[in-house]
């Protein structure tokens, strides 16, 4: 059974630019939830999708936005981008959310 | 006061030890009680995953949940050089709610 596919692994950016992330959940996973990991805040929530329905919101600003597709496919886009956006960020795949949450292994992005 | 709080070590045990890693948290909806193992430049990896107060045994990992005291714990048996990772307890309140991390516990065993 195939895992959570993050896209890109790396990336570079320039402050000011935008990033799209993407994540391919499990196979008949809805729910995908998306996480910022820093070494000082550990890991923080940013949205949670659910059939194509954003159900949950952290406390990050509007450049902090996300979609998900009709195949639960899902994408996360920062615009005007910061040098404290500099992360992992994280994709979470399951059943509803509730259950268990499988991660993928990150976008590490760098702004520079 | 934080939500979840865990301690950030590090921790260093020998080869063998048992170790007890723990959480403590202040919201009494939590519901969902996860364990995470994460090694360093990859994705958490699902350890144990628990749902309310009791306890639950997977091979040399034994999780424990005590809603009244609001502390859950993740016990590992016989701890393997490979076990040297950073931990993070998670929890939820249920379905369409963020999973709430602590800040994770460093881990090291030397062998």
């Amino acid at each position: 059974k195939a895992g959570v596919t993050q896209t890109p692994r790396y990336l570079i950016k320039t402050r000011g630019q935008q990033v799209t992330l993407s994540c391919s959940p499990i196979s008949g996973h809805r729910s995908v939830s998306w996480y910022q990991q820093t070494p000082g805040q550990g890991l923080q929530f940013l949205f949670e999708y659910f059939s194509e329905t954003q159900r949950n919101k952290g406390n990050f600003p509007g450049r902090f936005s996300g979609r998900q597709f009709s195949n639960s496919r899902s994408e996360m886009n920062v615009s005007t981008l910061e040098l404290g956006d500099s992360a992992l960020y994280l994709c979470a795949s399951s059943l509803d959310n509730a259950r268990e949450a499988f991660f993928g292994q990150g976008t590490r992005l760098t702004v520079v | 006061q934080k939500e979840v709080e865990q301690d950030p070590g590090p921790l260093s045990v020998p080869e063998g030890a048992i170790v007890s890693l723990n959480c403590t948290y202040s919201n009494s909806a939590f519901q969902y009680f996860m364990w995470y193992r994460q090694y360093s430049r990859k994705g958490p990896e699902l350890l144990m995953y628990t749902y309310s107060s009791g306890n639950k045994e997977d091979g040399r990992f034994t999780a424990q949940v005590d809603k009244s005291s609001k502390y859950i714990s993740l016990f590992i048996r016989d701890s393997q050089p490979s076990d040297s990772a950073t931990y993070l307890c998670a929890m939820s309140k249920g379905a369409g709610t963020a999973l709430i991390f602590g800040k994770g516990t460093t881990l090291s065993v030397s062998s």
